[in-house]
């Protein structure tokens, strides 16, 4: 199946500096990737949608100016934390598709902001 | 907001029982049922995407059923193993790939 490859796995960082994860289809080139952010004990949710040269799509409440998304090419999407404070710590997770029913999965990030 | 519910939210079964559990979605406006297995560390892994009402998956020992007319899925395990623990996760999808997630299903299979 198709791979996405999603950096770093795991990051600290401290209150108010900025985060930059990768999103990376290797097999395949993604039209559309999406972010989603998990708080403990609930569910994924879809934070924004990207396509590849366009602005990105996000969902209510998610600051667009915070959350920094990027999708310059049809195999990376960039979502970058600025600012990050202790309540963004969370696990974030990509998804790509090609456009048709699949999407597949980066192995997440779990970010802490001390 | 589309409304995902998954229960039981945690399972707890001996090796060699059988399981099964729900995921429920709106009934209107359906375009697809995506079933995840998420392993700890490890990208979620696509089980099933089912489409039509009355569809029903089967890879191995895991099985999937759709009725979209009620809006559930049921996601069948027979026999556990250890190595089926993980979370178990539903999604509603819509156009574009886009997915709306249940809250998961976490299966732990005890030797």
């Amino acid at each position: 199946g198709a791979v996405v490859s999603q950096h770093p796995s795991w990051v600290i960082c401290k209150s108010g500096t900025s985060v930059k994860i990768e999103c990376r289809s290797l097999d395949f080139q993604a039209t559309t990737m999406f972010w989603y952010r998990q708080f403990p004990k609930q569910s994924l949710m879809l934070m924004a949608t990207s396509n590849e040269g366009s602005k990105a799509t996000y969902e209510q409440g998610v600051e667009k100016d915070k959350f920094l998304i990027n999708h310059a090419s049809l195999t990376l999407s960039t979502l970058t934390v600025t600012s990050a404070h202790p309540e963004d710590s969370s696990f974030y997770i990509c998804s790509a598709g090609t456009g048709g029913t699949e999407a597949f999965f980066g192995q997440g990030t779990r970010l802490t902001v001390v | 907001i589309l409304n995902v519910e998954q229960s039981p939210q945690s399972l707890h079964v001996q090796e060699g029982d059988s399981t099964n559990f729900t995921c429920s979605f709106p009934s209107s406006n359906f375009y697809a049922l995506h079933w995840y297995r998420w392993e700890t560390a490890k990208s979620p892994e696509a089980l099933f995407v089912m489409t039509l009402n009355g569809d029903e998956k089967k890879k191995g020992r895991i099985s999937a059923t759709l009725n979209t007319k009620e809006g559930y899925s049921y996601l069948y395990i027979k026999g556990s193993q250890p190595e089926d623990s993980a979370t178990y996760l539903c999604a509603f999808g819509g156009a574009g790939n886009m997915l709306t997630f249940g809250g998961g299903t976490r299966l732990m299979v005890k030797p």
